[in-house]
């Protein structure tokens, strides 16, 4: 069974750094895409950017681009999200998720727990 | 980068009434690659139609999808009171994965 376990809460100042991971597991990690979604408190949902573990392919979207840093290591099945310096704007939570995919049956997607980033001095 | 604008921003109606949601893209999208999504809160995004018509697994028959090119619909025949929660519609086949802002789907 797929699952996608995301790191824990983190509270930090303003102006700090931050990497926050993704796990999966029953799966293939490398062949899979693994995308990052942001919500901001009692906003909608955002797509950040996506990381092809197999060769580290990344996009981001225009929006993000410049702001975090996505990155993958897919000898531990991990998927990292990182900010160099961290604003109070970044508050929110923070999904990765395995993008839709189909068999020829059906199609599916996966989604970690998310991990709640709170910025404030 | 294809723009998802979503109609209505909130939504109430009451229980057993038929809701119907809307997403438009600001160009041509095809049909295959759009989803739709229900989230309710704390809780993570949940697929609910892939490929603008397919519902997903475990996905109530109230529950369609249909639409092409620019303009998209979500269907809910008869509302139940664990349908209320939040609806986006996602474009997943070219990146970037763009969301619509989301329609609240409200107990009247």
């Amino acid at each position: 069974e797929v699952h996608l376990v995301q790191s824990g809460a983190e509270v930090k100042k303003p102006g700090e750094s931050l990497k926050i991971s993704c796990k999966g597991s029953g799966y293939n990690f490398s062949i899979y895409w693994i995308g990052w979604v942001r919500q901001m408190p009692g906003k909608g949902l955002e797509w950040m950017g996506i990381i092809y573990p197999g060769d580290s392919e990344t996009r981001y979207s225009p929006s993000f681009q410049g702001q975090v840093t996505i990155s993958a290591d897919k000898s531990i099945n991990t998927a990292y999200l990182q900010w160099g310096s961290l604003k109070a704007s970044d508050t929110a939570l923070y999904y990765c998720v395995r993008p839709i995919d189909c068999t020829s049956s059906s199609c599916h997607d996966y989604w970690g727990q998310g991990t709640l980033v709170t910025v404030s001095s | 980068e294809v723009v998802l604008t979503q109609s209505p921003g909130t939504q109430s109606l009451s229980p057993g009434e038929r809701a119907t949601l809307s997403c438009r893209a600001s160009q041509s999208v095809g049909s295959s690659y759009l989803a739709w999504y229900q989230q309710k809160p704390g809780q993570a995004p949940r697929l609910v139609i892939y490929g603008a018509s397919s519902r997903a697994t475990g996905i109530p028959d109230r529950f369609s999808g249909s639409g092409s090119g620019t303009d998209f619909t979500l269907t809910i025949s008869r509302l139940e009171p664990e349908d209320f929660a939040v609806y986006y519609c996602q474009l997943y086949g070219t990146l970037p994965h763009t969301f619509g802002q989301g329609t609240k789907l409200e107990i009247k």
